[in-house]
């Protein structure tokens, strides 16, 4: 079964410390992995878009990166900012069929505290 | 910024009401989607087009119904709205190309209530 399990559900961290979320993933054949930012009340938007050759990808203080050999990838926040509070979607895509199915997480909470 | 747009926002209505949530995109996407989202859930698949006069149904069952008449419209319908459609509905597009490698640009997202 496809699934995409991410880690921690939730994480409360101080205004300018690093942290890391995680993605681990079972869909197969694997396609791409995307990192979405949902703020509260919000849609979510794209943060990176990895392909299966793409170990390292970064979008201003936010990296993204990929093992796709161990099925994980990460997303580090450096330097984190109050606007970083916003839930973090992982969404993995498969490559299996002409609709290349979309797999999402639930996300991770972040918040992040003065 | 994408152009895409929801609305309404937010939408308080009582059983039995028919409700139509309006999706608009100006970017010329042929592909459109709709989402629910439950807080602390995945996003799920609901529905989605390729193109004009193009609907198909999702992976989660739902009770709404969808039209694709013009390339920037794709409204979803209620016709009789339950408690249970509580939720939050999130309409998306993408580019060009591959399904499974185009970037998704999602609207803001129409929070409904049904009392």
């Amino acid at each position: 079964k496809n699934q995409v399990e991410q880690s921690p559900q939730s994480l409360i961290i101080l205004e300018g410390k690093n942290c890391t979320l995680q993605c681990n993933y079972t869909v197969s054949p694997f396609s791409n992995l995307r990192w979405y930012k949902q703020d509260t009340g919000r849609g979510p938007v794209s943060l990176t878009i990895m392909t299966f050759s793409e170990n390292t990808k970064s979008n201003g203080r936010y990296t993204a990166t990929l093992d796709a050999d161990t099925k994980q990838s990460s997303l580090h926040i450096t330097a984190s900012q109050l606007s970083d509070s916003a839930s973090y979607i992982c969404v993995v895509s498969d490559r299996g069929s002409t609709l290349g199915r979309l797999y999402f997480g639930r996300g991770t909470q972040l918040t992040v505290w003065p | 910024e994408a152009d895409i747009y929801q609305t309404p926002r937010y939408l308080v209505i009582g059983t039995g009401k028919k409700i139509t949530l309006e999706c608009s995109q100006t970017m010329g996407h042929d592909k459109m989607y709709w989402y629910q989202q439950d807080p602390g859930m995945e996003l799920h698949l609901i529905h989605y087009s390729y193109g004009v006069n193009s609907t198909e149904k999702g992976d989660l069952s739902s009770e709404s119904t969808v039209s694709r008449i013009r390339t920037e419209h794709f409204p979803l319908t209620l016709e009789s709205a339950r408690p249970s459609h509580t939720s939050q509905y999130l309409c998306a597009s993408s580019e060009p190309g591959q399904e499974s490698t185009g970037e998704l640009f999602f609207g803001e997202g129409s929070r409904l209530t049904v009392l």
